[in-house]
């Protein structure tokens, strides 16, 4: 089925625990976007990439790791979780000359 | 630097009546600007978009929202509220830093509107 995908739905994970939180487009959309959503602070950009092995940093990026070697997958990783690291992680895509992104349906991450 | 406000944290307004739910922004240039609405557990959907052109800007469900230049706002509005409206609304602004530039948002923190029946 088209469109973009976020695996796992909801992760529970140790504080230092390395984690991955995976996204998958099929529009083959030039760029896609990891978002955080917490209470008081609406959305918060991580991560964005351009394209494929172009990543740059967004408004809170420390203790995250992305990469983007394929055009369809933009995966985020938790290198060391910690509790402030709780949220739900939205991941986004926006074709090239479009102003529209599109969301995925979000990853919930506990970290105890 | 680039912001969006929604001075609003809640909106309750009764099923039938008007909806409004207030965005200011503040861009150096011209600029884009989005509404996204959030229902319980389910991702961002988009609702419309101001680019150029006319102020007043239809999109899904029957919202539609006005640019203003003047008073820098993009406020969203509904003539008759249901309560499947009830959800998190997103205002947002179209960022033109960094690489990825032309299309970086910069979300405002949501508003919750509830309609009751």
């Amino acid at each position: 089925d088209a469109g973009i995908t976020q695996s796992p739905r909801y992760k529970i994970t140790e504080t230092g625990r390395q984690v991955t939180l995976m996204c998958h487009q099929t529009w083959s959309h030039s760029y896609m976007f990891w978002y955080r959503q917490d209470l008081g602070h609406g959305l918060r950009l991580i991560y964005y990439s351009a394209a494929a092995d172009i990543t740059d940093k967004g408004e809170v990026p420390d203790g995250y790791v992305v990469s983007r070697s394929k055009t369809e997958n933009f995966p985020l990783t938790l290198e060391s979780a910690t509790r402030s690291q709780t949220s739900v992680y939205f991941c986004a895509s926006s074709a090239q000359g479009q102003s529209s992104q599109y969301f995925g349906p979000g990853t919930r991450l506990t970290v105890t | 630097a680039q912001s969006v406000a929604q001075p609003e944290d809640q909106v309750n307004v009764a099923e039938g009546n008007p909806l409004t739910v207030k965005c200011t922004y503040s861009v150096s240039g011209n600029p884009y600007l989005f509404w996204y609405v959030q229902y319980p557990n389910r991702g961002l959907q988009f609702l419309l978009k101001y680019i150029t052109g006319d102020n007043l800007v239809k999109g899904s469900y029957g919202f539609e929202a006005e640019f203003n230049k003047s008073q820098t706002s993009f406020h969203l509005k509904k003539p008759s509220a249901l309560v499947s409206d009830s959800a998190l609304y997103f205002c947002a602004v179209r960022d033109i830093r960094g690489r990825a530039a032309g299309n970086k948002l910069t979300f405002g923190g949501g508003t919750r509107v509830l309609v009751k029946p």
